[in-house]
């Protein structure tokens, strides 16, 4: 049981390059969303979204564009990377059940130099 | 509100109790989690209390909530040094957000 996946684990980007973070999860849930985490600001929704073919702006969507490709899979494209966009990114789905909480993938750390 | 507020670190001694505090500020949350981060490694789920509960334990862990004073605590008996990680608070913000803490980083020393 995997659970979410995210790709790529590490990546270095150049200012101006753009790239694209994958997320797929297999546990059916119908929400995906994506966040930032920055020493000393906990965790910071980039956007989400709340069922497949609907995409929301969280706290910080400037510089970010997504797409909820299907259920499983939600994406997130930096089209212009900027050094102020190095961080671990999260994704993370959640079904139902408010008990159940969020499912995270391990992150990608990503770098803009 | 959307602000959830927690100490940044926290030291303990292996053996004794760790307390970790949070309190928030959507008195409308349904839910109340604690997540534990590792390092190296996502966000992993912890417990969680209902807002109609008072307390909830779970083996070494015990979640206690005071909605008056919107106030949320982990209690984690026995420290050991595999439970030195980052604890962060979340509130249910509606049926799919979540609003998180800073997080705590919790240290045990021998």
């Amino acid at each position: 049981n995997a659970g979410v996946t995210q790709t790529p684990k590490f990546q270095v980007l150049k200012t101006g390059q753009s790239m694209t973070l994958q997320c797929a999860q297999d546990m059916n849930h119908n929400s995906m969303y994506w966040y930032r985490q920055d020493p000393g600001m906990g965790l910071r929704l980039i956007y989400y979204s709340a069922s497949e073919g609907t995409t929301d702006k969280g706290e910080v969507p400037n510089g970010y564009n997504v797409s909820r490709l299907n259920k499983r899979e939600f994406s997130l494209r930096l089209e212009s990377a900027a050094p102020s966009q190095t961080s671990v990114y999260f994704c993370a789905s959640s079904g139902d059940r408010g008990d159940y909480g969020y499912t995270f993938g391990s992150g990608t750390r990503l770098t803009v130099v | 509100g959307e602000d959830v507020e927690q100490s940044l670190f926290l030291s303990v001694r292996e053996g004794d109790s760790s307390v970790i505090n949070c309190t928030y500020t959507d008195s409308s949350s349904t839910y109340l989690y604690w997540y534990k981060q590792e390092p190296g490694a996502g966000l992993q789920l912890l417990t969680y209390i209902f807002s109609n509960m008072d307390m909830k334990q779970d083996q070494r862990l015990t979640v206690l909530l005071n909605k008056k004073d919107k106030h949320l605590s982990l209690r984690i008996a026995d420290t050991q040094t595999g439970d030195s990680a980052i604890y962060f608070c979340a509130e249910s913000i509606n049926d799919y957000k979540l609003s998180f803490g800073a997080g705590t980083t919790v240290t045990v020393r021998a």
